[in-house]
């Protein structure tokens, strides 16, 4: 069964204090590692896809990476804008046609200005 | 700008009662999912459909809910009777299903409350 795992749970930042969210993985065979944004009230909006171990992606102040077992967010100076759930989500690599997700539980990012 | 709907954003009922949630996805895209988010469980994937087949509802309970694609630019969830624990927003989300990273684009959810 593939399985999700992202801590911390919660985070509280300073503005312009750097950290990274972390997001472990169990899956028989990735297909594709995903990152979403969620708001209050609203529905996760995509960020990244990653694919293999070693890729990296960036967008204004986030960069996302990947190895074999684990993905980090990493967010650089951090603005209050920023704050938000991450999610954390894989595609497995079984059975032709399989497009479903799972997602971990989220970390919740507050940056305090 | 493409992006899902979904109607109505908001729902209470009375347990016992039949709750029809609708999703128009993104033009093009050819696979359509529901998902169910509670704090306590996450988001959970309730059904999938490519090319409007049912691909996978195992993450449904089969007895109370059904999910349906009567044309590509509807897709319904149903719950009859709906329970208390049904609580929670469901999501629909559409992709294009192709490929490896067929990334999926979310709807702003229906926030459901059974009394």
């Amino acid at each position: 069964e593939d399985q999700v795992t992202q801590s911390p749970e919660a985070l509280r930042l300073q503005e312009g204090e750097s950290s990274s969210l972390n997001c472990s993985y169990t899956v028989s065979g990735l297909r594709g590692l995903f990152w979403y944004r969620q708001d209050p009230g609203k529905g996760p909006e995509f960020l990244f896809t990653l694919y293999s171990a070693g890729e990296e992606k960036e967008k204004e102040r986030l960069k996302a990476t990947l190895t074999k077992k684990e993905s980090f967010l990493h967010i650089t100076a951090p603005k209050p804008e920023d704050s938000a759930t991450y999610l954390c989500a894989v595609q497995a690599e079984w059975g032709a046609g399989s497009y479903q997700l799972t997602f971990g539980k989220g970390t919740k990012l507050s940056v305090i200005p | 700008d493409a992006r899902v709907t979904q109607t109505p954003r908001h729902k209470v009922t009375e347990m016992g009662q039949e709750v029809t949630m609708r999703c128009q996805p993104i033009l093009g895209h050819n696979t359509v999912f529901w998902y169910r988010q509670t704090m306590m469980q996450g988001l959970e994937l309730l059904a999938y459909f490519r090319n409007r087949a049912p691909l996978d509802d195992s993450g449904m309970p089969k007895d109370r809910f059904s999910a349906e694609m009567p044309d590509a630019t509807l897709a319904t969830l149903k719950i009859q009777p709906s329970e208390p624990r049904d609580s929670a927003v469901y999501f629909c989300a559409s992709g294009l299903g192709q490929g490896a990273g067929n990334e999926q684009f979310f709807g702003p959810g229906t926030r459901l409350t059974v009394l």
